[in-house]
This record gives C-alpha cells, sequence and structure tokens, in this order.
C-alpha cells in the first residue's frame, strides 16, 4: 500500500529534551516536507527538500532541524523543544516538485510541557 | 506576503444540497490549484486539483478556475453527511525567496451537512 508513515502518534515531552519524529514514504517521492498545523493558521511549512541531501526552510523553520540521507526517510527533530512548539506536525511527499500533489502522513500530535 | 484566503465557516448544507466552497489568492502568477479535505483529527487528503480557467469535475465534485479573478471554488452535489469535514485550498505559486515552486495552504473552510 502506497503511503507516509509517521512515528510516533503521539508524543508527550519536556522543555529542551531532544526528540526526533520519523517520516517514510513507500511511493519513490523525491519531495518531501513537513508542516506543523495549529488552529486558525493553518498548515506552515517548516522545511522540504527535493532530493536526497537536498533540504531548504520553509516558512517557519526556527527550532528545528530535518536531514535527506535517504530518499524514502525525512526525519524532523527538535533539538531543544519549547511549549510553543506544541502542535500537530504533517509530512508529506509528492511525485513532483513543491507546488504540485502532496500526499500526507497521519499526523503526530506533540505537546511540549 | 502570497496569501490564500478562505472563509473558516462553518458553512451549514442540509443533506442532498450543494455546498458551495470558495477561496481566493492573492498571487496572480500562481499556477496550480488544490483541493484537500481534512476530517477532524486527521490527514489532509487530495479531492481534486484544476490547472486551467473554467470547470473539472469529478463524480460529486467540480472546482471552478478564474484567474482574472483570482478566485477557485469546490462544489458538491448532493451532500452527504459524509462530507461533513474542513476543505483546505491550496495554491501553486512560484516563491522567490525559496527559488522555486511553492505550495501556499489557506486555512480551510468547515463544512456541515446537516440531515
Amino acid at each position: 500500500e502506497a503511503q507516509v508513515t509517521q512515528n510516533p502518534r503521539y508524543l508527550i515531552t519536556v522543555t529542551g529534551k531532544k526528540l526526533t519524529v520519523t517520516c517514510s514514504q513507500n511511493m519513490n517521492h523525491e519531495y518531501m516536507s513537513w508542516y506543523r498545523q495549529d488552529p486558525g493558521l493553518g498548515l506552515r511549512q517548516i522545511y522540504y527538500s527535493m532530493n536526497v541531501e537536498v533540504t531548504d526552510k520553509g516558512d517557519v523553520p526556527e527550532g528545528y532541524k530535518v536531514s535527506r540521507k535517504e530518499k524514502r526517510n525525512f526525519p524532523l527533530i527538535l533539538e531543544s523543544p519549547s511549549p510553543n512548539q506544541t502542535s500537530l506536525y504533517f509530512c508529506a511527499s509528492g511525485p513532483g516538485g513543491a507546488g504540485e500533489t502532496q500526499y500526507f502522513g497521519p499526523g503526530t500530535r506533540l505537546l511540549v510541557l | 506576503q502570497k496569501e490564500v484566503e478562505q472563509n473558516s465557516g462553518p458553512l451549514s448544507v442540509p443533506e442532498g444540497a450543494i455546498a458551495s466552497l470558495n477561496c481566493t489568492y492573492s498571487d496572480r502568477g500562481s499556477q496550480s490549484f488544490f483541493w484537500y479535505r481534512q476530517y477532524s483529527g486527521k490527514s489532509p487528503e487530495l479531492i481534486m486539483f484544476i490547472y486551467s480557467n473554467g470547470d473539472k469535475e469529478d463524480g460529486r465534485f467540480t472546482a471552478q478556475l478564474n484567474k482574472a479573478s483570482q478566485y477557485v471554488s469546490l462544489l458538491i452535489r448532493d451532500s452527504q453527511p459524509s462530507d461533513s469535514a474542513t476543505y483546505l485550498c491550496a495554491v501553486r505559486g512560484w516563491d522567490l525567496t525559496g527559488g522555486g515552486n511553492k505550495l501556499t495552504f489557506g486555512t480551510g473552510t468547515q463544512l456541515k451537512v446537516e440531515l
């Protein structure tokens, strides 16, 4: 089954404790992206990757890191999480460029205390 | 600042009626337009996309694009309770700072289909 998977789905952590949210796709897509979704603010792009070893900042990159060492994986790293990073996070992938159709993972709900 | 704007709703329609969801965008150079549906607590899923002016139909869904007015809409015919969700409009444009295309999402319109 073609899909984008994220882990964990739910996470409660404390301020400053490093965490990683994994994202994997099995559709051989070149493009991958991370979004956060907050009430009233919609989906905002954090980072995106056009291909292996190619990543770039989205609209709200502060406090986040990413890497793209393999085509299928695009982990999101929070080195020192803060409460304002409490949000619903979505990973997405797509066969084309940044402006083309994107397929979303199930989401990761993060609470930073 | 490129923007995609949608009325947050909720938009309430009776079962069987036509639901009309609207979206305006600020970047006149925008090239592609997408509608996603998002159920509460779930991820967005693509309903349809449109590139050219006019109408595009897919089952009960029709997307309408008017580039001159910078307006895109989604019509849902014979609305069902299962259509109750938030509908996200997304617009592809050229991101000068990023050096490439970018997808910008609106904040979504909540649709409620009532029995």
